[in-house]
């Protein structure tokens, strides 16, 4: 079973609406990191979230990791066709020496003119 | 200078070729990684360099071989590779071997790599 479970798989907006994009886990989080990918190309960094709690913010999108530290989302406010792309949390869900990074299956993001 | 540069960007290659993936960084960063990206698929870890010495091997085949010449550079040696290979080929590093949990990892931009 996958450790980070992505939803929606996919997402199909309107340019100007709102969207959010959930990363959960069975396990605590050691670190919560959010990517964009245009297909075929490589990761862009956009935030990462380490404690309970935490939010954080860049330009329109928001990030926050709950208290348990099992669940971040990602919140694209007024949404662009530029925001469209591959969106990926990752995560380090291993509690040891030589734990990785792992990543969620990824949603697919659509912005509509 | 905040970029990993990975070249080639697209290589085709039939079964008995041999050819080799290059990526450079110059950001002093000590941790570099090979991650595998199949479509429609999260990346995957391969192999991961601290300190030019491989730390962590995720299993792969050994028709994968890599190479760190110095702490700039990291290397993906081709060898006999399957139709099932073909996928995208990402290349990242980090300040220091991630974790500790406070590392960001720089990705390239990827070798698109199709195996006829």
């Amino acid at each position: 079973s996958q450790e980070l479970e992505q939803s929606p798989q996919s997402l199909i907006v309107q340019e100007g609406k709102n969207l959010t994009i959930n990363c959960t886990s069975s396990k605590t989080l050691y670190g919560l990191y959010w990517y964009k990918q245009k297909y075929g190309e490589g990761l862009i960094f956009l935030m990462m979230l380490q404690k309970g709690g935490e939010e954080k913010s860049h330009e329109k999108i928001t990030a926050k990791l709950d208290e348990k530290k099992q669940q971040s989302s990602l919140h694209i406010t007024a949404s662009q066709p530029s925001h469209a792309g591959i969106y990926l949390c990752g995560a380090d869900i291993g509690e040891t020496s030589g734990s990785r990074l792992t990543f969620g299956e990824g949603t697919q993001l659509t912005v509509n003119p | 200078d905040t970029e990993v540069t990975q070249t080639p960007k697209h290589l085709v290659m039939g079964m008995t070729n041999k050819k080799s993936l290059k990526c450079e960084q110059h950001m002093g960063h000590r941790a570099m990684y090979w991650y595998k990206q199949k479509a429609k698929k999260p990346p995957e870890l391969m192999f991961v360099y601290s300190y030019e010495k491989l730390s962590i091997n995720e299993s792969v085949p050994s028709r994968f071989s890599p190479e760190c010449p110095n702490s700039s550079l990291l290397n993906l040696h081709l060898h006999a590779l399957q139709p099932e290979d073909s996928a995208l080929y990402l290349c990242a590093s980090s300040q220091e071997r991630w974790p500790p949990t406070n590392e960001k990892l720089f990705f390239g931009s990827g070798t698109q790599l199709s195996v006829l």
